[in-house]
C-alpha cells in the first residue's frame, strides 16, 4: 500500500480480555515501531523491529506486552489481560533506515472498559 | 523522567503573523530533533528535522532552531495559516528511538 496501514482503527474491550493491534509497514521498510498515546500525555516508544535483528523491546511496559512481525514485514502487538491504564491510541511506524525517516500508520485507538 | 518537554499545551495565533512552538530537553547525547505535525485521527507526520551539529534548518515556511547550550529547540511558522492548526510534537532521536514531547495544540485564527 502507498503508506502505513494499522487496523483495527478502534478497538473497545473488556478489561481482562486479550486483543491484537496489526500494522501493514511500507512495502520495502526494514525498520518497524510501535508507540502508544495516552491521553495527554506524549508518544511514548513501546518496540522496534530492524531487518532481521533482535527486536528493541526496552519500552514496553509490562509482559503483558508483546509483539511479533513475520517476514520482516507485517506486524502483530499482542496486550494480553488488558487493564484500563492500556487505553491509549497505538502508532505503528516504518522507515527505510533510522528513525528520522519514519512513516506514521493513523493509529489504533484501545478502549478497556 | 520527561526528557523531551513542550511546557505549552496549546498557542494561538493570527493568520499571516509568526508562531513560535518551543520544546526543552535533558539529555545531551541526542543527535537529531525533530518536529512532526499531527491532525486528528491521523497519525503525525515528519515535519521539519535538526541535526545536533547545526543551529538553524529552514524550510520553506519552517524554520527550526536549536541552542544547545540551552538544551532548547524551537520551531517557528511564518506567516501562519489556518491549515497549520495542529498538534506539535518535538521528538529527539536516541539510537534506534524517538522521545517525543507532549505535543503543543496550535490553532491558527482566520
Amino acid at each position: 500500500g502507498a503508506g502505513v496501514s494499522q487496523s483495527p482503527s478502534n478497538k473497545v474491550t473488556e478489561k481482562g480480555k486479550d486483543v491484537e493491534l496489526r500494522c501493514d509497514p511500507i512495502s520495502g521498510h526494514t525498520a518497524l515501531y510501535w508507540y502508544r498515546q495516552r491521553l495527554g500525555q506524549g508518544l511514548e516508544f513501546l518496540i522496534y523491529f530492524q531487518g532481521n535483528s533482535a527486536p528493541d523491546k526496552s519500552g514496553l511496559p509490562s509482559d503483558r506486552f508483546s509483539a511479533e512481525r513475520t517476514g520482516g514485514s507485517v506486524s502483530t502487538l499482542t496486550i494480553q489481560r488488558t487493564q484500563q491504564e492500556d487505553s491509549a491510541v497505538y502508532l505503528c511506524a516504518s522507515s527505510l533506515g533510522g528513525i528520522t525517516e519514519a512513516f506514521f500508520g493513523q493509529g489504533t485507538r484501545l478502549t478497556v472498559v | 523522567d520527561q526528557q523531551v518537554k513542550q511546557n505549552s499545551p496549546s498557542l494561538s495565533v493570527q493568520e499571516g503573523r509568526i508562531s513560535i512552538l518551543n520544546c526543552d530537553y535533558t539529555n545531551s547525547m541526542f543527535d537529531y530533533f525533530l518536529w512532526y505535525k499531527k491532525y486528528p485521527a491521523e497519525g503525525p507526520t515528519f515535519l521539519i528535522s535538526i541535526s545536533s551539529i547545526k543551529d538553524k534548518n529552514e524550510d520553506g515556511r519552517f524554520t527550526v532552531f536549536l541552542n544547545k547550550s540551552a538544551k532548547h529547540l524551537s520551531l517557528h511558522i511564518v506567516p501562519s495559516q489556518p491549515g497549520d492548526s495542529a498538534v506539535y510534537f518535538c521528538a529527539a532521536s536516541y539510537p534506534n528511538k524517538l522521545i517525543f514531547g507532549t505535543g503543543t495544540l496550535l490553532a491558527v485564527q482566520p
